[in-house]
């Protein structure tokens, strides 16, 4: 499988713990992005990068939150004492820009629970 | 305020009957747009996207959608329903020259009556 694959698949921690993600892009794709969905929600931008260039945050992004991609290949996302608000799923995309446009691929996402 | 609307949170159709999905974007300019199918607990799948052109795509498992500049909208259609095409479906955009980050739309949850 050539997707975007992304680990865990699953995360229950306690409140105050520190949980990291790990993203794993489609490996041509030069563009890797972080989403946060909640329930019955739409999935929301966190951030994204070109190669390892981190290039927009968005403000849902607070100062525990941490995103890396050291070589420009898979990216981690990392979440310092963590809060019951954290509890989502976390989605990574990977695109590459072709013609007039770009389609971004999902991977099947982490979900955690924050307890 | 820019926004995507998917104004039907729940749909329910009869397997076999027709299906559209509706999705309508408030840009100043005409957006990239993309409709996602995201079944429980699963990341999402791209069912089909519009960048410019013919106003009709096609896209898989037999969905298509209309983009309509007058109503800023974009649509998805199935012309006949199977019971595995229950699941949650998005609309999404990316603002032309503004960034790539998608704008995701609530949501429609489809659900399928045999």
């Amino acid at each position: 499988d050539t997707g975007v694959s992304q680990d865990p698949r699953h995360k229950i921690t306690k409140r105050g713990q520190n949980v990291t993600f790990r993203c794993d892009p489609i490996s041509e794709h030069n563009r890797l992005y972080w989403y946060r969905q909640t329930l019955g929600q739409g999935p929301e931008f966190l951030t994204y990068f070109q190669n390892e260039a981190q290039l927009e945050k968005s403000r849902l992004l607070s100062d525990r939150f941490s995103a890396e991609r050291p070589k420009g290949s898979f990216s981690t996302l990392e979440i310092q004492r963590t809060e019951q608000g954290d509890s989502a799923m976390y989605l990574c995309a990977s695109s590459a820009k072709t013609g007039n446009g770009e389609t971004q691929y999902f991977g099947p996402g982490t979900r955690l629970l924050v307890l | 305020a820019q926004s995507v609307t998917q104004p039907d949170i729940h749909i329910t159709v009869s397997e076999g009957a027709s299906l559209e999905l509706r999705c309508n974007y408030s840009y100043g300019a005409t957006p990239y747009l993309f409709w996602y199918v995201q079944s429980p607990g699963q990341g999402l799948q791209l069912l089909l996207k519009y960048f410019s052109g013919d106003t009709l795509v096609q896209g898989i498992k037999g969905f298509e959608a209309e983009f309509k500049r007058s109503q800023s909208s974009f649509n998805l259609r199935k012309p006949s329903v199977h019971w595995s095409d229950a699941a949650e479906y998005f609309c999404a955009v990316v603002l032309t020259g503004g960034g790539n980050k998608l704008t995701f739309g609530t949501g429609t949850q489809l659900k399928v009556e045999l």
